[in-house]
């Protein structure tokens, strides 16, 4: 149980142009999601949290305009890399919990290469 | 400024050996300490976690001791494998249950 995965996998775009990544929980309920940045030899860095229904919270030195994130139901966010450089390539990673409480732990997801050219 | 400090970056041990990787953390309100495993171009996945309130935990051969007072914790991996040859990063969890991460051990088991 508490699988995640993340679509695509891999990606290629050209300079310019936009990303969309879906995270989703294939057998929970997510309450929250929370979306990671891994430069390559790197720690995680956590770049936003979101809830179900209500706005992304962003972490200090993330561009809420550049990263969309929708989490629009409880098995689904979304993370949209708007006007992509190159310097936006890396690999995203996203997680879900289960609900508010302490107990519960963050599932993660698989990983998006995200390569813009 | 890096909430958890984590060493070795990078360990070499033989096969059957014992890897022993450490964290430290300041904020002592950090209540869930998890370790993560990560092979190359994978998610992390969750391996063993802690509560502050026990000093040791142990699923099979892999072991967390935690040390309140000294605001550390260690993941012991005994008779350590050439499958066990990954990303290690030790973490813990704050305000909003946010998990803070250390900068990763990337472990080679030779054998």
């Amino acid at each position: 149980g508490a699988v995640v995965s993340q679509h695509p996998s891999r990606v290629i775009c050209k300079s310019g142009t936009s990303v969309k990544i879906e995270c989703r929980s294939l057998d929970f309920q997510a309450t929250t999601m929370f979306w990671y940045r891994q430069f390559p030899k790197q720690s995680l860095m956590l770049m936003a949290t979101s809830n179900e229904g209500s706005k992304a919270t962003y972490e200090q030195g993330v561009e809420k305009d550049k990263f969309l994130i929708n989490h629009a139901s409880l098995t689904l966010s979304t993370l949209t890399v708007t006007s992509a450089h190159p310097e936006d390539s890396s690999f995203y990673i996203c997680s879900a919990r289960m609900g508010g409480g302490l107990s519960h732990e963050q599932y993660f997801g698989p990983g998006t290469r995200l390569t813009v050219t | 400024q890096q909430q958890v400090k984590q060493s070795p970056q990078s360990l070499i041990v033989q096969k059957g050996g014992i890897s022993i990787i450490n964290c430290a953390y300041e904020n002592t309100a950090f209540d869930y300490f998890p370790w993560y495993q990560q092979f190359p171009g994978k998610g992390p996945a969750l391996l063993i976690a802690i509560r502050p309130d026990v000093s040791e935990k142990k699923e099979g051969r892999f072991t967390i001791s935690f040390n309140k007072s000294a605001k550390q914790f260690s993941l012991h991996i005994m008779d350590s494998q050439p499958g066990d040859s990954a990303t290690y990063f030790c973490a813990a969890r704050g305000g909003a249950n946010n998990l803070f991460f250390g900068t990763g051990t990337r472990l080679t088991v030779i054998p």
